[in-house]
C-alpha cells in the first residue's frame, strides 16, 4: 500500500484553467504538507496542516487553496493557472512536526505543466 | 531565517569511489537535520537524520554527523554504487515556528558510472 498517494501524477492544462490535486495518507499521521519543486529541483514548503488546521502558508498566491476535509486528506486547488505554476507538487505527511526529528513521508509527486 | 547550503553539483564518480556532499546550515536554535534522496522520477525518501549535536545518522552505507560547532551535516559514503545515482537534499527543521516545515538545500545531483 502506498503511504502517501497523490493524483493525478501528470497534468497538462492550459493557462487560465482551474485544477485540483488530491492527496491521501494511510499512515495515521496528524500533519500534512504541500511542497513545490521547480525546474531546478529546488523544494519549498507551500502549506502545512496539523489536525486539519492550517499552520504554515508560505507566501503562496491566493490562487492556491488547500483543503483538508480530514486528517488523512489534503487537497490542493489552483485557480487561474499561470505558466509559472508549472512544477512538481509533492504532498507529504508526518506524525507531529519535523522540528522534533519526525520523518516527513513524501508522495511520488504530481507533474503539472501549464501551456 | 533558517537556511541550508549544500555543495553544488553535479557530482560524477566512478563506482566504489568515496563520496562527500557538504552541507552547512544557519538556524536560530537547535534544529533537526535530515538528508533526503530523490531517485529519477520519484518522490523524496528519508536517507538519514540526526536530532542533536554529535549524533550520527546512518543508512545504506551513508553517514552524516551533526556538528554544531561547524554547523555542518556532511553526507559521506565509503564506496558508491551505480544505484546511488540520485539527487540528494540536505534539510533542517526546528521546533517552534519552523516545526512544521523542512528548509531544503538546493540539492546535489550524483551520477555514479560503472
Amino acid at each position: 500500500d502506498t503511504a502517501v498517494s497523490q493524483t493525478p501524477k501528470y497534468l497538462v492544462t492550459q493557462m487560465g484553467n482551474d485544477k485540483s490535486i488530491k492527496c491521501e495518507q494511510n499512515l495515521g499521521h496528524d500533519t500534512m504538507y504541500w511542497y513545490k519543486q521547480d525546474s531546478k529541483k529546488f523544494l519549498k514548503i507551500m502549506f502545512s496542516y496539523n489536525n486539519k488546521e492550517l499552520i504554515i502558508n508560505e507566501t503562496v498566491p491566493n490562487r492556491f487553496s488547500p483543503k483538508s476535509p480530514d486528517k488523512a486528506h489534503l487537497n490542493l486547488h489552483i485557480n487561474s493557472l499561470e505558466l509559472g505554476d508549472s512544477a512538481v507538487y509533492f504532498c507529504a505527511s508526518s506524525q507531529g512536526g519535523s522540528g522534533s526529528g519526525n520523518t516527513i513521508y513524501f508522495g511520488e509527486g504530481s507533474w503539472l505543466t501549464v501551456v | 531565517g533558517n537556511s541550508v547550503t549544500q555543495m553544488e553539483g553535479p557530482v560524477t564518480l566512478s563506482e566504489e569511489a568515496f563520496l562527500t556532499i557538504n552541507c552547512t546550515y544557519t538556524a536560530t536554535g537547535y534544529p533537526s537535520l535530515f538528508w533526503y534522496v530523490q531517485y529519477p522520477g520519484e518522490g523524496l525518501q528519508l536517507l538519514l537524520k540526526a536530532t542533536k549535536a554529535d549524533d550520527k545518522g546512518s543508512n545504506k552505507g551513508f553517514e552524516a554527523t551533526y556538528r554544531k560547532e561547524t554547523t555542518s551535516f556532511h553526507l559521506e559514503k565509503g564506496s558508491v554504487q551505480v544505484s546511488d545515482s540520485a539527487v540528494y537534499f540536505c534539510a533542517l527543521s526546528e521546533r517552534g515556528g519552523s516545526n512544521y516545515k523542512l528548509t531544503f538545500g538546493k540539492g546535489t545531483l550524483l551520477t555514479v558510472n560503472p
